[in-house]
């Protein structure tokens, strides 16, 4: 069953470092999404991303962020200047086009990201 | 904005009995989905069960289904005969057509022996 792969797995960075976590959507999919889960607390929406721009963010993704698609398989979340409150999972996910997959966003393993 | 609301932050249940997670949301739209993912201890986030607004019929997924009532705005997950794995976080979430999920704030299942 094809799925959504995330890398790494787990990083440690230093604050004021960049960060850049990598996904490899679903292949047939178009449209990519960013998630952050705090430890303990919901998963929060961050960014989608279709036909080569973001479609939808929310007030996490501020400056700090951006989303790439540089080729035609990776979809990528860099953080500029990391600070301690963005440790978190970060999830990618993708979605297919039209109604047939239900609407349905299948979620990739997680990338840990912890900021020391 | 959409709110999904989870009352239950925990819950525990035996091996084969059944169990019942709530779920309620808030929006105006009339043609939306609303979905149940599972995040066991390893994180990843694992799809349940899905539910689009406008069937009538209840959602069904092996031992995994649901109880939509869309005028009560309401979105249950019932798991039968309860298994050592289910233990697991649920996570409600909604989505309107096209746009990105909303999730609640998650219920935190424990299956006993």
């Amino acid at each position: 069953e094809p799925e959504v792969t995330q890398t790494p797995s787990h990083q440690v960075t230093q604050m004021g470092q960049e960060v850049i976590l990598r996904c490899v959507p679903i292949s047939n999919h178009l449209y990519f999404y960013w998630y952050r889960q705090i430890l303990g607390q919901k998963v929060e929406f961050l960014v989608s991303f279709y036909n080569n721009e973001i479609s939808e963010k929310s007030e996490i993704f501020d400056d700090q962020f951006s989303v790439e698609r540089p080729d035609g398989s990776n979809f990528t979340l860099k953080i500029r200047s990391t600070k301690l409150e963005d440790s978190a999972m970060y999830f990618c996910a993708s979605r297919a086009n039209g109604s047939r997959s239900g609407n349905t966003i299948y979620f990739g393993e997680g990338s840990w990201l912890t900021v020391v | 904005a959409q709110t999904v609301t989870q009352s239950q932050p925990e819950m525990s249940v035996q091996e084969a009995e059944t169990v019942t997670l709530s779920c309620t949301y808030d929006t105006s739209e009339s043609n939306y989905y609303l979905f149940w993912y599972k995040q066991p201890p390893s994180r990843q986030m694992i799809l349940v069960i899905r539910q689009e607004a406008y069937k009538q019929q209840n959602a069904t997924e092996n031992r995994f289904s649901v109880n939509f009532q869309k005028a009560a705005k309401s979105f249950s997950l019932k798991i039968s005969d309860s298994q050592l794995g289910d233990t697991a976080m649920y996570f409600c979430a909604f989505s309107n057509s096209g746009y990105a999920l909303n999730f609640g704030k998650g219920t935190s299942l424990l299956v006993t022996p």
